[in-house]
C-alpha cells in the first residue's frame, strides 16, 4: 500500500537555524508531491508543491523542497526559521493510478516545528 | 481556507447519537474530501466525492457516512457505530478530482464525546 513517512514527530530549533525535515513515499509510479503547514489554530495551508520539471521547488515564506526520485524522497528546507514558522507540517503524495480516484492525498503524521526565539 | 465554511466549529456528542458536521463551499470545485485528524496520526480520509451524487469511502469510512446533493455541500454524519469520534475533522475542496490538482481546507469541526 502507499505510504508517506516523514521522520521526526517534533523539531525545537533556535531563530536562524536551518531546517530540514524528511519525507519519503513509497510508490514506484507517478506522483504529485505536497507540503502543507498548519500554523496554531489556522487551517492546513499549502506551502509547496511538486508536478513536474524543475526538482527544486520553491514556495511561499522562503521554503522549498527537493524531489530525488532515486530515493522517494521529497524533504522540506528551509535556510534561517523564525519564530513564526512554529508550525505543524504535513507531506502529502498524489499517486496517479493508485486506488479510486487519482484526486486523493496520502497524508504524513506530520511534523511539528518549534522555533525558539 | 478562503471559499470553504465548517459548522459548528465545536461539537460535542452523547452516547449513542447521530451528529452532522457541515461543510460548504463557494469555490466550485467539483471535489469535495473528509480526513480526520488525531494527534501523531496526521490526516485520514474518511469519504469523497468528485461530482453532485456519487461519493466513495476513504480509508476509515465505518462509522461514518454523507450525501452530496448539491455541489456546494457535503455533509458528514458521524454515528453512533463510529466508537472513537473524539477527532479533528477537517473537509476539503479541489476543482477537479484530478491528479494534478492541490486541495484546500477548511478550518474544521472539533468533535468531543460527552
Amino acid at each position: 500500500a502507499q505510504s508517506v513517512s516523514q521522520h521526526n514527530h517534533h523539531v525545537i530549533l533556535s531563530e536562524a537555524a536551518s531546517l530540514e525535515l524528511g519525507c519519503n513515499y513509497s510508490y514506484g509510479g507517478t506522483v504529485n508531491l505536497f507540503w502543507y503547514v498548519q500554523y496554531p489554530g489556522q487551517h492546513l495551508q499549502l506551502l509547496l508543491k511538486y508536478f513536474s520539471g524543475d526538482p527544486l521547488v520553491k514556495g511561499i515564506k522562503g521554503f522549498e523542497a527537493e524531489f530525488i526520485k532515486s530515493k522517494f524522497s521529497f524533504n522540506l528546507r528551509k535556510p534561517s526559521v523564525q519564530w513564526s514558522d512554529t508550525a505543524e507540517y504535513f507531506c502529502a503524495v498524489n499517486a496517479k493510478n493508485y486506488g479510486g480516484s487519482q484526486g486523493n492525498l496520502i497524508f504524513g503524521k506530520g511534523t511539528k516545528l518549534s522555533v525558539k526565539p | 481556507d478562503g471559499g470553504i465554511t465548517q459548522s459548528p466549529k465545536y461539537l460535542f456528542r452523547k452516547e449513542g447519537q447521530n451528529v452532522t458536521l457541515s461543510c460548504e463551499q463557494n469555490l466550485n470545485h467539483d471535489a469535495m474530501y473528509w480526513y480526520r485528524q488525531d494527534p501523531g496520526q496526521g490526516l485520514r480520509l474518511i469519504y469523497y466525492s468528485q461530482i453532485v451524487n456519487d461519493f466513495q469511502k476513504g480509508d476509515i469510512a465505518e462509522g461514518y457516512s454523507v450525501s452530496r446533493e448539491k455541489k456546494e455541500s457535503f455533509p458528514l454524519t458521524v454515528t453512533s457505530a463510529q466508537k472513537n469520534p473524539t477527532a479533528f475533522y477537517l473537509c476539503a475542496t479541489s476543482p477537479q478530482g484530478a491528479f494534478n490538482q492541490p486541495q484546500h481546507f477548511g478550518d474544521g469541526t472539533r468533535l468531543s464525546i460527552l
